[in-house]
């Protein structure tokens, strides 16, 4: 099956530095990745998405000058949370969409990393 | 109003219990339904896909009604490693991929 990797698995940082999460797809190419957030005993919301090339689509009250994404290659998008702060302490999972074939439709999701803020 | 609301549970069984999980959401447009399985602090997992005309695959079944917009999962013979969050999921239509995660339900299942 599609593999889809992240890293780091976890960080903690201290408030007001940032942090860069990557994803990469490892056995596939993925046109569009996305980008959750889970806090403890609540669903997943999607931060945003993310196609090869062009500049992430970002879901309503997610600060895309706080949440910055690069999606520079197929295989590659990365999650930069700038001056972070406590209350982003959270599960980030990506995920990614195959770009043909069997896997077209569905999203593969990465391991998550959990980020800790002091 | 959440889009996509689940019975948080916890579902505490004995194994070889048969246990259901009901879902529902708001969204009408919305084409494609799915049951994921969460473990503690992993990443979620495709369970199955959910077809208007209901699916099983082994133990589990998916159902959808769309007139009343409810998904359910039924799990039979309920083993250990079911124990696990599962999430019910909605791609709305016209979405591009997106998915509407619901909170989850938690299943313990005990020996």
């Amino acid at each position: 099956g599609a593999v889809v990797s992240q890293h780091p698995s976890w960080v903690i940082c201290k408030s007001g530095t940032s942090v860069k999460i990557e994803c990469r797809s490892l056995d596939f190419q993925a046109t569009t990745m996305f980008w959750y957030r889970q806090f403890p005993k609540q669903s997943l919301m999607l931060m945003a998405t993310s196609n090869e090339g062009s500049k992430a689509t970002y879901e309503q009250g997610v600060e895309k000058d706080k949440f910055l994404i690069n999606h520079a290659s197929l295989t590659l998008s990365t999650l930069t949370v700038t001056s972070a702060h406590p209350e982003d302490s959270s599960f980030y999972i990506c995920s990614a969409r195959g770009l043909a074939g069997e896997s077209y439709n569905e999203q593969f999701f990465g391991p998550g990393t959990r980020l800790t803020v002091l | 109003r959440k889009e996509v609301e689940q019975d948080p549970g916890p579902f505490n069984v004995p194994e070889g219990a048969t246990v259901a999980f009901n879902c529902t959401y708001s969204n009408s447009a919305s084409q494609s339904f799915f049951w994921y399985r969460q473990d503690c602090r992993k990443e979620p997992k495709l369970l199955m896909s959910v077809y208007s005309s209901g699916n099983e695959d082994g133990r589990f079944t998916a159902q959808l009604n769309r007139a009343s917009q409810y998904i359910s999962l039924l799990i039979r013979d309920s083993k250990l490693s079911d124990s696990a969050t599962y999430l019910c999921v909605s791609e709305p239509s016209g979405g591009y991929n997106k998915l509407i995660f619901g909170a989850g339900t938690r299943l313990a299942v005990h020996p």
